[in-house]
């Protein structure tokens, strides 16, 4: 059975860093990318970016918003996925989720149950 | 502004048949790129719901389907129940921006 499970969210002032673990198993980890996606509170689903497989370059990329700021990269020998969050600033407040992505038509085919992060002083 | 319109909500009756629309532009859907459905019932994380226009994952009731013409997509829901209350997202990948692209969501209820 497929599992993502997020840590690493809380409540981190402005200005200041954080960084998210997406823990994977039932799947061989490193034969996919891996994405976040995340969402505001009451609103709906914006894409944060994606780390390719290692057979495809562990290359990644980002959405507009979170691009310079936040870094997405991989473990695979410990099947992790990071999201690396600095200069973190309020409209960055948002459940956090980690998907699988199925790269042959880009979507996200298994998803975790999401981690918090309230950015707020 | 999201790159996919979705209209806010839509309702229908149990039993009834009711679809939500995705519209896009030549750079997303126009382009040639799928669409994806995501389901995310209340407190729970979004499921895919329908992939690659109108494939359906394992486990999902054939009542959801999917399709997609020129710059737009749409869900159709048949038979509904009241399970199926909730909000739905569509997907794609937009050209221009470099980026995978959600639509605003859609939230149905089930009068």
């Amino acid at each position: 059975e497929v599992q993502l499970v997020e840590s690493g969210g809380g409540l981190v002032q402005p200005g200041r860093s954080l960084r998210l673990s997406c823990t994977a198993s039932g799947f061989t980890f490193g034969d996919y990318a891996m994405s976040w996606v995340r969402q505001a509170p009451g609103k709906g689903l914006e894409w944060v970016g994606f780390i390719r497989s290692k057979a495809y370059g562990g290359t990644t990329e980002y959405a507009a918003s979170v691009k310079g700021r936040f870094t997405i990269s991989r473990d695979d020998s410990k099947s992790i996925a990071y999201l690396q969050m600095n200069s973190l600033k309020t409209e960055d407040t948002a459940v956090y989720y980690c998907t699988r992505v199925h790269s042959s038509s880009w979507y996200f085919d298994y998803w975790g149950q999401g981690t918090l992060v309230t950015v707020s002083s | 502004q999201s790159v996919l319109t979705q209209p806010p909500s839509v309702s229908g009756a149990p039993g009834q048949r009711v679809t939500i629309s995705c519209t896009g532009s030549s750079s997303n859907i126009g382009a040639g790129y799928d669409v994806h459905w995501y389901q995310q019932l209340p407190g729970t994380a979004p499921k895919l719901l329908i992939y690659g226009n109108s494939n359906r994952p394992s486990g999902v009731p054939d009542r959801f389907s999917g399709s997609k013409s020129g710059t737009s997509a749409s869900l159709a829901i048949t038979g509904l129940q009241a399970e199926d209350e909730a909000d739905y997202y569509c997907q794609s990948y937009d050209s221009s921006l470099r980026a995978v692209v959600f639509g605003g969501g859609t939230k149905l209820t089930v009068l």
